[in-house]
């Protein structure tokens, strides 16, 4: 069936960085682009970047531009995404999600529709 | 940006009750939003597009409306598995979570 397995918790001291890995099963990983999404402890979902897997194009949310790089590994199925100088403001569990976007002429349906477990990331000293 | 304001933002209700949550965007986005349910420790899930289409496998008492920058959730009778946090998100201009709106049985 069609699910992303994301990489286990991580711990790391503020002003290290952090990768989290995102492995796509049961539908073509290139097709479909991918979002990161994460949630602060008490917060909401806030959204990230998405990567294109097939051409690596990335667009990122200006928040974070600068600190987070989106990678993938098509042989491999999987994306990543690497968050640097962290602060305990990016403790959180993150997210990747599939993108379905479909158009038909200038009119886009864009959803998130399948979702990884989430890792969570505790930045603490 | 887009900003996007939800109320409430937690409600309480008894099961087989109606529930509605609203949503609204800073800007039109037209009919460029989702809708989300969050259970703790579990992914969140796509329950309505393009803001009134139903998710393939989502029961039917979910639905929404709207468009511009008002829209509408509803639960046409809650259950108790509908205990969630849902979330409205933008696709107009990148994405925009909503603050979110806690659901609860009474």
């Amino acid at each position: 069936q069609v699910q992303l397995v994301q990489s286990g918790a991580e711990v790391r001291k503020p002003g290290a960085s952090v990768k989290v890995s995102c492995k796509a099963s049961g539908y073509t990983f290139t097709g479909y682009y991918m979002h990161w999404v994460r949630q602060a402890p008490g917060q909401g979902l806030e959204w990230m970047a998405w990567i294109n897997p097939e051409s690596g194009g990335t667009n990122y949310a200006q928040k974070f531009r600068g600190r987070v790089t989106m990678t993938r590994d098509t042989s491999i199925s999987t994306a990543y995404m690497e968050l640097s100088s962290l602060t305990s403001d990016d403790t959180a569990v993150y997210y990747c999600a599939r993108r379905r976007l479909y158009c038909d002429t200038a009119i886009c349906s864009d959803a998130f529709d399948i979702w990884g477990h989430g890792t969570m990331v505790t930045v603490s000293s | 940006d887009i900003q996007m304001t939800q109320s409430p933002s937690s409600l309480s209700a008894s099961v087989g009750d109606t529930v509605t949550i609203t949503c609204q965007a800073s800007q039109d986005i037209t009919n460029s939003l989702n809708w989300y349910q969050h259970k703790p420790g579990e992914a969140p899930k796509l329950l309505i597009y393009d803001a009134s289409n139903l998710e393939t496998g989502v029961p039917s008492r979910f639905s929404g409306s709207g468009s511009g920058t008002d829209f509408t959730f509803t639960i046409s009778s809650l259950q108790p598995e509908d205990i969630a946090t849902y979330y409205c998100q933008q696709y107009d201009n990148l994405f925009t979570f909503g603050p979110g709106t806690k659901v609860d049985i009474k």
